[in-house]
């Protein structure tokens, strides 16, 4: 009964390489979201997806692509890994809600370690 | 843009009352949230507040003030298990997006 899912948990690999993280949400909600925290824990959002479709892309370098087949999915691909790529990756969701007074609480899956060397 | 500020560090013993900032600026402002995360953990919603005063939450309050730029996170009776980090987080204008601050490491000892 996981509401955010991802995996995988840990990723190891060297640079150069192409890895992809997956995402699934349980809870019926129109909005997923990707997010990098570094080391010093600072949490930045990379994407944002609602109803399949891209809502934020921040600067993010274009190696990172964002795929989302479906509402409850939402998928990162990393072309050509670099040592900086090093983080946590943490995939989110909510209820889109626009008018501000409502909690919009996001829920945050389990987060993928990876590790480039 | 949007820019958070909370301390770095904060350290309480058991049973104490601490409370952590957060001063925000930003274009556009729909409401303030805090979230919690246990190291190697995710973030977990603590409490909203879109409006200004205080709302309390069991041994968690989370009070603003939209005219300060201001809020702040005030957590009672500590206990071991609340040493975590604490991050407030901006709600932008439009869609559902977040901008967190650095985060709030909390300590509590014995």
């Amino acid at each position: 009964d996981t509401a955010v899912s991802q995996t995988p948990k840990y990723l190891v690999t060297q640079m150069g390489n192409d890895k992809s993280i997956k995402c699934e949400q349980n809870l019926g909600h129109d909005t997923m979201y990707w997010y990098k925290q570094d080391s010093k824990k600072f949490l930045k959002i990379m994407f944002s997806y609602n109803n399949k479709e891209l809502i934020i892309n921040e600067t993010v370098p274009n190696r990172f692509s964002p795929k989302s087949p479906d509402k409850a999915h939402l998928n990162l691909h990393i072309n050509s890994l670099e040592l900086g790529d090093s983080a946590v990756y943490f995939c989110a969701s909510s209820r889109r809600d626009t008018s501000g007074l409502y909690t919009d609480t996001q829920y945050f899956g389990p987060g993928t370690r990876l590790t480039v060397l | 843009g949007q820019s958070l500020e909370q301390p770095s560090e904060v350290t309480a013993v058991e049973g104490a009352i601490v409370q952590i900032n957060c001063t925000y600026q930003t274009s556009g402002f729909y409401g303030l949230s805090w979230y919690q995360q246990h190291d190697g953990g995710a973030p977990t919603f603590l409490s909203y507040n879109a409006l200004d005063g205080l709302e309390e939450t069991g041994r968690f309050s989370s009070f603003l003030s939209r005219s300060d730029s201001y809020g702040y996170l005030l957590l009672q009776e500590l206990q071991m298990k609340d040493s975590a980090s604490y991050f407030c987080a901006v709600k932008g204008s439009g869609y559902s997006t977040l901008t967190f601050g650095k985060g709030t490491m909390l300590l509590v000892s014995p």
